[in-house]
């Protein structure tokens, strides 16, 4: 099955400067890779996804590559605030007209850390 | 607007004893998910279903039964609770089988 390694578990960074965090999966048929945000006592929360056939994908603050030669993605944050500390987590899927989030393979999570 | 609501949000069991987690849900969605977090693994698919009257294994199933009797609900039961159930347990739903997960807050449970 797919397996999801994500780097690094926790990451510190002073207010205004930019995070990443790198996942690489291995099975080369997922196509489907979002990105979950979870706040301290709180469930995860979508902030952003890609589909294997774009490369990049930006919202405001935040960015996702994809590397399918590499099957490696990442989340770049710029201009971190303190808002943006909470545990992050990748995932990679197969997704068909009928199935997907059942296939979902989540990261362990990177704890980030926003210093002011 | 709820959301995804679960219930109860914290729970201490001894071992071999039993319960039932609740998840309900008031948007209408097909398709609902329970997964444990556990430090340093993710989040891992223990059932799930793709519609009222359905259920299905995800990765970790063993120990878990579900049922999907109303739209609205999904239950998550442990018939003899162990303490490698001691987790915290999301319950998510979707529109669609591809479509943005809606996590509850979680039920934190421990097994003594």
């Amino acid at each position: 099955g797919e397996n999801v390694e994500q780097h690094p578990s926790t990451l510190s960074v002073q207010e205004g400067d930019s995070a990443v965090i790198k996942c690489t999966y291995s099975d080369s048929a997922s196509n489907y890779f979002p990105w979950y945000k979870q706040e301290l006592g709180k469930g995860p929360q979508l902030i952003i996804d890609i589909r294997s056939n774009v490369g990049e994908k930006k919202d405001q603050r935040i960015a996702v590559t994809l590397n399918k030669t590499a099957k490696h993605f990442s989340l770049h944050i710029t201009e971190t605030q303190p808002e943006d500390s909470a545990v992050y987590f990748c995932a990679a899927s197969i997704v068909g007209a009928s199935f997907g989030n059942e296939k979902l393979t989540f990261g362990t999570g990177t704890r980030l850390t926003i210093i002011p | 607007n709820a959301g995804v609501t679960q219930t109860p949000k914290f729970r201490v069991l001894k071992t071999g004893q039993s319960m039932t987690l609740l998840c309900a849900q008031d948007m209408n969605h097909e398709y609902m998910y329970w997964y444990r977090q556990d430090p340093g693994m993710g989040l891992r698919l223990i059932h799930y279903s793709v519609g009222e009257g359905t259920t299905a294994k995800g990765e970790v199933p063993d120990g878990y039964n579900v049922s999907r009797l109303k739209k609205q609900n999904f239950l998550l039961g442990l018939e003899s609770a162990a303490p490698s159930q001691t987790s915290v347990y999301f319950c998510a739903s979707t529109r669609t089988p591809t479509g943005e997960l809606f996590f509850g807050e979680g039920s934190r449970l421990t097994v003594l």
